[in-house]
């Protein structure tokens, strides 16, 4: 299994950011996948799933209403398309496999300042 | 619905580490249990309660019962120091503990 983010930076208030997750060494369109975040220091905060099929999505109360998480099991990737970022978005996001969240990616920096 | 956890735990190499995760009925969930060293990405050690992931040694062990998960760590070694988070499913959001902080001295 190997997950691997990509599309993290320095963007400021407000702005748009659209995050990639590659999965591959297993079948992509068989699980659940999820979105978790950590800010600097902090513990993990779990931020979205949404379901093999991309049927279903779920978000937590903080990014509901922003954040949008999608996929595309034909291209094995997880997406987050993050908008009107704020300060407290800054943290790294890791995509994860399954709902024991059995394997993660190293994640990707997202750094939301002016 | 959220999980406890104590901000630090010490244990002397070889003796045994006990963290513990509080929750109301979390024993009526299925606990998860993850470790994260500094600068790398958490790594799945027990699931459904007391289940180890292949390549998990076996000195993890964990339980579930009542309002209370907790991870057993027998004969803990200078590797495990690290961070360790309890989670639960809740009304189909995925909930974290606040992490615990192992330290082997």
């Amino acid at each position: 299994v190997q997950l691997v983010e990509s599309g993290g930076g320095l963007v400021q208030p407000g702005a748009s950011l659209r995050l990639s997750c590659a999965a591959s060494g297993f079948t992509f369109s068989d699980y659940w996948m999820h979105w978790v975040r950590q800010a600097p220091g902090k513990g993990l905060v779990w931020v979205s799933r949404i379901r093999s099929d991309g049927s279903s999505t779920t978000y937590a109360d903080s990014v509901r209403g922003r954040f949008i998480i999608s996929r595309d099991n034909a291209k094995n990737t997880l997406y987050l398309q993050m908008n009107s970022l704020r300060a407290e978005d800054t943290a790294v996001y890791f995509c994860a496999k399954d709902d024991y969240a059995s394997s993660w990616g190293q994640g990707t920096l997202v750094t939301v300042s002016s | 619905f959220e999980l406890t956890q104590p901000p630090s735990v010490s244990v002397s190499p070889g003796q045994t580490a006990s963290i513990a995760c509080s929750g109301d009925k979390l024993g009526d969930k299925n606990a998860c249990w993850y470790q994260q060293k500094p600068g790398q990405s958490p790594i799945l050690v027990i699931y459904e309660n007391n289940k180890r992931p292949s390549g998990i040694p076996e000195r993890f062990s964990g339980s579930n019962s009542g309002n209370t998960a907790t991870l057993t760590i027998s004969g803990t070694q200078a590797m495990d120091e690290a961070d360790y988070y309890c989670q639960a499913w809740d009304t189909g959001t995925l909930v974290f503990g606040g992490g615990t902080k192992l330290t082997v001295l």
